[in-house]
């Protein structure tokens, strides 16, 4: 049972231009998401989190949503860039362990 | 420099071999985990264990066994048992937050090949 869904295994945008990933989930339990990126043969780094009693949080270029009534997050990438091409991994938590999604690979182009 | 160190990246197994996974981290946390990652599947969790001499089954524990003898090693056995081993495994450590984990760090894998 997935209870963490990136149902958009690629993703492809211009240089420049805003980058969306979408996020999905079911365990309505979850109170703490995040975002993890990972390059090949790399283990995933952190990027952006947030807790389940805000519905926005900014970073720099990285900007994380939630939206809990629809049970789904995004992160937007703005201005995307070459460098950020990777694996992107959404997670959610809610006691001992995390769950993770299955991943979206960014390709940004030049 | 602190992080989490994974032996070997790269390792190959015959059928019916048992093989150990090292992983060790000098972050001072308390926490440990370890995945599995398959294309497609992203990350599973196998086993975690939040204090020394402590350990939880994940959601794919079988044919795995782990041990924490101390706090800064969490070493991974794949047995004979585990019927597809074949994968690329990544061992993560967290300072839990109270009642959920926190951010993980994760190290750079192991690549299992079973021949």
């Amino acid at each position: 049972d997935q209870q963490v869904k990136q149902n958009s295994p690629s993703l492809s945008v211009q240089e420049g231009r805003i980058s969306i990933l979408n996020c999905d989930y079911t365990n309505s339990m979850f109170d703490y998401f995040l975002w993890y990126k990972k390059y090949p043969a790399e283990g995933p780094t952190f990027l952006i989190s947030i807790s389940s009693i805000k519905d926005k949080n900014e970073d720099g270029r990285f900007t994380v949503f939630l939206n809990k009534s629809a049970k789904h997050l995004s992160l937007h990438i703005v201005p995307s860039q070459p460098g950020d091409s990777a694996v992107y991994f959404c997670a959610a938590t809610e006691t001992n362990d995390m769950r993770f999604g299955a991943g979206t690979r960014l390709t940004v182009k030049p | 420099d602190g992080g989490i160190t994974q032996s070997p990246k790269y390792l190959f197994r015959k059928e019916g071999q048992n093989v150990t996974l090292s992983c060790e981290q000098n972050l001072n946390h308390d926490a440990m985990y370890w995945y599995r990652q398959d294309p497609g599947q992203g990350l599973r969790l196998i086993y975690y264990s939040q204090i020394v001499n402590d350990f939880q089954k994940g959601d794919i524990a079988e044919g795995y066994s782990v041990s924490r003898e101390k706090k800064e090693s969490f070493p991974l056995t794949v047995t004979s048992a585990q019927k597809n081993p074949t994968a690329f495994y990544l061992c993560a450590s967290s300072i839990p937050r109270v009642g959920t984990p926190g951010e993980l760090f994760f190290g750079e894998g192991s690549r299992l090949t079973v021949l």
